[in-house]
């Protein structure tokens, strides 16, 4: 157990759905980022919280959201879904500059 | 342009032996490298992480060395074993903003 929490592990969803990822950071940690991979492809960065700011945004559609609460839980939100959505997304931590950056294990979201 | 390069892209090797998976990168300036595995569906795991001061970290049966004038890691593995058989990523975060990027990965199936 890494410590960084995701839920559902698994969801399955039709096309122009809207779903809501969950992720809860490890104990202490103020940063969370949200990455999309989808098969066989590497991690792509969408979007970083910070103590419930956003600090930095990547390659993240504008179907999608974000938002990180006060108790530092972070909601990811991916609405109008495609086909193409289908990937897994992942969250991870971290307490501060570089170190403790850690991953959950995943959201496999398929879109049908 | 900050980038990280892995090579090779898949290694396949028997189990017992070694390999060596190679990591270059431009991201300037410079705060870390990490090397994570990354079973299939699962989420990336940390091995080692070194900062510029260091150029060899271990963990177990896995190596990394670091060259921080030519910009370039390693990641050795010894005697390696079935279950080494993953995706091993190369992460390197910039000094300002911890911005982390990520190598493609080097896909390694390790066969009896």
């Amino acid at each position: 157990d890494s410590g960084v929490t995701q839920t559902p592990k698994h969801l399955i969803t039709a096309t122009g759905q809207r779903v809501t990822l969950r992720c809860s950071p490890r104990s202490g940690d103020l940063s969370v980022y949200w990455y999309q991979q989808s098969l066989d492809q590497g991690l792509q960065f969408l979007i970083q919280y910070y103590n419930g700011e956003e600090r930095a945004k990547g390659n993240i559609l504008e179907r999608f959201s974000a938002q990180q609460f006060p108790d530092l839980h972070s909601e990811l939100n991916l609405s109008s879904l495609e086909l193409g959505d289908s990937a897994l997304y992942f969250c991870a931590s971290s307490g501060g500059q570089g170190y403790g950056y850690t991953f959950g294990s995943g959201t496999r979201l398929t879109v049908v | 342009k900050n980038q990280v390069e892995q090579s090779p892209q898949s290694l396949i090797i028997l189990e017992g032996k070694n390999c060596t998976l190679q990591c270059n990168y431009t991201v300037s300036p410079f705060s870390n490298l990490r090397w994570y595995k990354q079973d299939t569906g699962r989420g990336p795991v940390s091995l080692t992480i070194m900062t510029f001061s260091e150029n060899t970290k271990s963990n177990g049966r896995y190596t990394a060395t670091l060259d921080a004038d030519t910009k370039q890691s390693s990641l050795h593995i010894t005697a390696s074993q079935l279950s080494d058989s993953a995706s091993y990523i190369c992460v390197v975060s910039k000094a300002a903003g911890n911005k982390l990027t990520f190598g493609g990965g080097t896909r390694v199936l390790v066969k009896p």
